[in-house]
């Protein structure tokens, strides 16, 4: 159990409204990430965080935004949803593994419809 | 061409058979390779890290070639619990993204 909690776990909103995620960890991991995932695709990637204030693109991130202001928060906001954006959500950390490379674990993931 | 690649299935298999997958993927950079499961409706969960010389774990095998850039994934002995959604996982660098297979669907029937 990486320590991996996700809000909410189920959400159906209106397109055009403002809509935001939450990751939360307590283990301490610097590394932390948003993927989608959809029927006919792998998982892919949104944004990631290698730690506080510190954020970068994934392949996916159009449309969405995220802030780190303290370690164990990640937040994931839609700022003005869209159908294309139902999807499920997955958080994760990285943390070194026994095989000597980091190793990603996730959360329960929040499904997402927007309407 | 996607980068990671896996036949999507699904496998359908009696109880006690040997399954393989196998998966492909596309850029030569790639650091790390792993093999996740994913249950139904749930998040996909970490199932073996592939090393370059190959590695066991009970009735699960990972092979990794990189000449090929092919990665297979042998699930010997198949139980009814082992019905999920196999992923196929690359990755650039160490802490790079990963990047997910579609996955491969496997059913073990009794």
């Amino acid at each position: 159990d990486a320590g991996i909690t996700q809000s909410p776990r189920h959400k159906v909103t209106e397109t055009g409204t403002p809509v935001t995620l939450r990751c939360h960890q307590t283990e301490n991991h610097r590394y932390m990430y948003w993927y989608r995932q959809d029927p006919g695709h792998g998982l892919r990637l949104i944004h990631y965080s290698y730690g506080v204030k510190d954020t970068d693109k994934g392949e996916v991130s159009d449309g969405y935004s995220v802030s780190r202001s303290k370690t164990e928060d990640f937040l994931l906001t839609l700022e003005s949803a869209t159908s294309s954006q139902t999807s499920v959500y997955f958080c994760a950390i990285s943390e070194l593994g026994t095989s000597g490379s980091y190793e990603q674990f996730f959360g329960p993931g929040t499904r997402l419809t927007v309407l | 061409r996607k980068e990671v690649e896996q036949d999507p299935g699904p496998f359908n298999v009696p109880e006690g058979a040997t399954v393989a997958f196998n998966c492909t993927y596309s850029n030569s950079a790639s650091q790390s390779f792993f093999w996740y499961r994913q249950d139904c409706r749930k998040e996909p969960k970490l199932l073996m890290s592939v090393y370059s010389s190959g590695n066991e774990d009970g009735r699960f095998t990972a092979q990794l070639n990189r000449a090929s850039q092919y990665i297979s994934l042998l699930i010997r002995d198949s139980k009814l619990s082992d019905s999920a959604t196999y992923l196929c996982v690359v990755r650039r660098g160490s802490q790079g993204n990963l990047i997910f297979g579609k996955g491969t669907k496997l059913s073990v029937k009794p």
